[in-house]
């Protein structure tokens, strides 16, 4: 089944070690999106890839990046994690960007738990 | 920036209830979405609309776009239908107001539980 893949499921990382969040598509979208997600609170777009064109949310920290090397996959990376960047993070895929019609609906992964000691 | 609103919060019944979970927004829309997150697990897509009534199975969502509201409907409920119900808003605009053309805003959730 076309779907949306993270890996892994549950990261555990050190204060200040850097870790990188993987997240792969079947589905041949162009648009694939990293959002947070913390403790009882509401996911929290951080940005979006359209195809190699790269777009930050204006408040999301510098400590976080992102890759895009093809179509299928999608990383992000926190350079230097602090115990406020634990949360779940997931990822995104969506056909086409812009006003709304099918090739907007948006598909999830299951998320990555990560936990920073 | 939108502003989206659920309620109730928290939502507890019995098995076979009719529930009703209320979304609002404060600047139009592109699309309206209904996520569906279990504990601990990621985000299904359950619903996107932009005008009128989808409906799945058990699963009913409506929208009204000149009153900027959206329900979900769950007929006779499930204790597997518990789990967090989350509204989230496509809002047409620039890349740079923080959830706009191609993010989602989300509402903080709906947490349901179903007794049997």
């Amino acid at each position: 089944d076309a779907m949306v893949i993270q890996n892994p499921r549950y990261q555990v990382t050190q204060f200040g070690k850097p870790v990188t969040l993987s997240c792969s598509q079947t589905l041949n979208h162009n648009v694939m999106y990293w959002y947070q997600q913390k403790s009882s609170q509401a996911p929290k777009l951080l940005f979006h890839y359209y195809d190699k064109d790269f777009n930050n949310e204006a408040d999301t920290p510098d400590n976080f990046q992102s890759r895009r090397p093809n179509t299928s996959f999608c990383f992000l990376d926190i350079r230097s994690p602090g115990l406020g960047d634990a949360a779940m993070y997931l990822c995104a895929t969506s056909r086409v960007r812009g006003a709304g019609g099918p090739g907007n609906e948006q598909f999830f992964g299951p998320g990555t738990r990560l936990t920073v000691l | 920036k939108n502003e989206v609103e659920q309620s109730p919060q928290n939502l507890t019944a019995q098995e076979g209830e009719f529930i009703t979970i209320n979304c609002s927004y404060s600047v139009g829309i592109s699309a309206l979405h209904w996520l569906q997150q279990h504990p601990g697990g990621g985000i299904v897509s359950l619903f996107m609309l932009s005008s009128g009534k989808k409906k799945h199975g058990r699963l009913i969502a409506t929208i009204n776009i000149q009153e900027k509201h959206s329900s979900l409907h769950i007929t006779a409920s499930h204790p597997r239908d518990s789990a967090v119900y989350i509204c989230a808003v496509r809002t047409p605009g620039d890349l740079y107001s923080g959830g706009g053309a191609d993010g989602l805003t989300f509402g903080k959730g709906t947490h349901l539980i179903i007794q049997p």
